[in-house]
């Protein structure tokens, strides 16, 4: 289940289950959105991403949707693994401008034998 | 994909000090960088826009004296924390695109990040 820790939230689950985790962005305007994941002592590493004009989009054991109505982003992953334990961030940005990344809070997904 | 180096991947400094980090794209030119600053267990907060050959754009609340960027070519960025705190200590991350994606392409390419610690 989730539970808040001192500033990131987390998601605990079994080896094998899928995840969700969700976001909330704050601009209407953003068009464009992404999905990252940070490793403890590293760079982000792009997942996945999603345009304004889609709701749903697919990859290789993850899927994002986007609910442009509530501004809300999810990511689901498939038969998680422990190799998936990490920080998980949604950046936002809108391309009309100049393409500037916007961060969620982060989700820290933590994966048990 | 593109490739983003930043060095060093560590840095310990006295306090009164200024340091040096650098960002470059290996294989693509970037006319456009963002430096971002993360402290432990918390989000990405972006710092700065680097432009090559003109002034960074900062965003509200960070300091242009403190945090001197300069874009002197279109795979080179460098961020310097000058007169370095106890305070400044943080994960300092860089992002660039790839132009050759063209007009309207949005996705970042992140460094490896720069652990700073100040003494």
């Amino acid at each position: 289940g989730e539970s808040v820790g001192l500033h990131l939230p987390t998601l605990s689950v079994q080896e094998g289950d899928n995840s969700i985790i969700n976001c909330a962005y704050s601009n209407s305007a953003s068009d464009y959105f992404i999905w990252y994941k940070q490793e403890s002592g590293k760079g982000p590493q792009f997942i996945i991403d999603i345009r304004s004009n889609m709701d749903k989009r697919q990859g290789q054991r993850v899927t994002v949707l986007l609910n442009k109505t509530v501004k809300h982003l999810s990511l689901q992953i498939a038969a998680t693994q422990p190799g998936d334990s990490a920080v998980y961030f949604c950046a936002e940005t809108y391309s009309g401008g100049y393409n500037k990344l916007i961060f969620g809070a982060g989700t820290r997904l933590a994966v048990h034998p | 994909g593109a490739v983003v180096s930043q060095h060093p991947s560590w840095v310990i400094c006295k306090s009164g000090t200024s340091v040096k980090i650098e960002c470059r794209s290996l294989d693509f030119q970037a006319t456009t960088m963002f430096w971002y600053r993360q402290f432990p267990k918390q989000s990405l907060m972006l710092m700065a826009t680097s432009n090559e050959g003109s002034k960074a754009t900062y965003e509200q609340g960070v300091e242009k004296d403190k945090f001197l960027i300069n874009h002197a070519s279109l795979t080179l960025s460098t961020l310097t924390v000058t007169s370095a705190h106890p305070e400044d200590s943080s994960f300092y991350i860089c992002s660039a695109r790839d132009e050759r994606r063209g007009v309207g392409n949005t996705e970042a390419f992140f460094g490896q990040g720069t652990r700073l610690t100040v003494v």
